[in-house]
């Protein structure tokens, strides 16, 4: 049972490239969240998907995007990587909005 | 929307001790989560409290939520040196969860 992927785990970008973090659960969870991790932050919440088809701005959503493409993936897509952007990125999904979340491995950003 | 403080930030413990974090809330909460994140890892649901007062144990953990439903701690007792990592608590927040900065904790053996 995999539970949530991401995909790729580690990535350096250069800054103004793009690039697009793929998420995918097979738990047939109906809501979707991407995090973002930084020292002495915790987790701050991106963006997240309700259910299929609805996408919402969470504390952070500058400069990000994201495409719920069907009930199994939550794709994060950055336009042009600035080194703010330099943090480790956790996709996350649960049954219901609000309940017990299933974590992905993580994706370790390096914007230089 | 709603926002928790986690106290302490950095708890260092003798292996053996005991300790406890606590979270806490300025308005009355639904329900409350705690996940653990070990060094390197990724954040995994550890408990879920519901109820005023409500008190839960896994093994050498007790979870607590208060009677006004503002407040949560994490007791652990006898640490051991898999206890090593950051202890999460997570509110709801409108339609979404609300992490707190997270207790991280080390074990001197």
């Amino acid at each position: 049972n995999a539970g949530v992927t991401q995909t790729p785990k580690f990535q350096v970008l250069k800054t103004g490239q793009s690039m697009t973090l793929q998420c995918a659960q097979d738990m047939n969870h109906n809501s979707m969240y991407w995090y973002r991790q930084d020292p002495g932050m915790g987790l701050r919440l991106i963006y997240y998907s309700a259910s299929e088809g609805t996408t919402d701005k969470g504390e952070v959503p500058n400069g990000y995007n994201v495409s719920r493409l069907n009930k199994r993936e939550f794709s994060l897509r950055l336009e042009s990587a600035a080194p703010s952007q330099t943090s480790v990125y956790f996709c996350a999904s649960s049954e219901a909005i609000n309940g017990k979340a299933f974590f992905g491995q993580g994706t370790r950003l390096t914007v230089v | 929307g709603q926002q928790v403080m986690q106290i302490p930030q950095y708890q260092h413990v003798q292996e053996g001790e005991d300790f406890t974090t606590y979270c806490n809330s300025s308005t009355t909460l639904s329900n409350i989560q705690w996940y653990k994140q070990r060094p390197g890892g990724h954040p995994v649901f550890l408990i879920q409290l519901v109820k005023s007062g409500e008190v839960k144990k896994q093994k050498r953990l007790t979870f607590q939520f208060g009677e006004a439903k503002k407040n949560s701690s994490l007791h652990i007792t006898a640490t051991q040196t898999t206890d090593v990592g950051t202890y999460f608590c997570a509110v709801p927040n409108d339609y979404k969860l609300s992490f707190g900065a997270g207790t991280t904790v080390t074990v001197r053996a």
